[in-house]
């Protein structure tokens, strides 16, 4: 069945360090990869996304590189700051109308 | 900006009483979704909701389960029989497409189970 594996599932980093989370997906139909960022206590919500025809998108201190032969993706936050310190989930879209999460990955900043 | 809208945020319920989980999507929206996240584990899809019925639904979208969309705004979860497991945290989604469009969630409904 559909599957997505996600890691480090926690992750500590120095404020302005650099994090780095990767996910592995199952389903070859996948075809778009958001990542969602959620809060303690609050709804995910999306922070960046890419599509299957796309390697590598950035918006400012976040990126997301995808290799769809070996159907890796992951996200890179540069210049970490505490208010990044969240829960963040990879996610795979496809021909269907459900996402699949990852595991997610609780991400410390320590000032 | 639009937001997702769910009521109640926190639900405590007996085991067996049945409950219902409101929702109101982004108006413009044509796609819905419920999904839930037990404490400290992922988000998981019950299931999706498009022209007026269930367009997919997971394992866990069982018979106790069911969704409605009894007016042009509000879109609601129904379990009929809760069990203790199935407290978790409900988010409700809309999405102006399916697959690889954003789906925006709610803040979500704590349900308890007791």
């Amino acid at each position: 069945g559909e599957n997505v594996e996600q890691h480090p599932s926690t992750l500590s980093v120095q404020e302005g360090d650099s994090a780095v989370i990767k996910c592995t997906y199952s389903d070859s139909a996948s075809n778009y990869f958001p990542w969602y960022k959620q809060e303690l206590g609050k709804r995910p919500q999306l922070i960046i996304d890419i599509r299957s025809n796309v390697g590598e998108k950035k918006d400012q201190r976040i990126a997301v590189t995808l290799n769809k032969t070996a159907k890796h993706f992951s996200l890179h936050i540069t210049e970490t700051q505490p208010e990044d310190s969240a829960v963040y989930f990879c996610v795979t879209g496809g021909n269907t109308d459900k996402l699949i999460f990852g595991t997610g990955t609780r991400l410390q900043v320590f000032p | 900006e639009p937001e997702v809208t769910q009521t109640p945020s926190h639900q405590v319920t007996q085991m067996g009483q049945e409950v219902i989980l409101r929702c109101v999507p982004i108006s413009n929206h044509l796609y819905f979704y419920w999904y839930r996240q037990i404490l400290g584990q992922k988000v998981e899809f019950l299931v999706s909701f498009y022209n007026n019925e269930i367009s997919e639904k997971s394992e866990i979208f069982d018979d106790q389960f069911s969704v409605e969309r009894p007016d042009g705004s509000n879109f609601t979860l129904k379990i009929r029989s809760t069990k203790l497991e199935d407290s978790a945290m409900y988010f409700c989604a809309s999405s102006t497409g399916t697959g690889h469009t954003e789906a925006f969630f709610g803040q979500g409904t704590r349900l308890t189970v007791v």
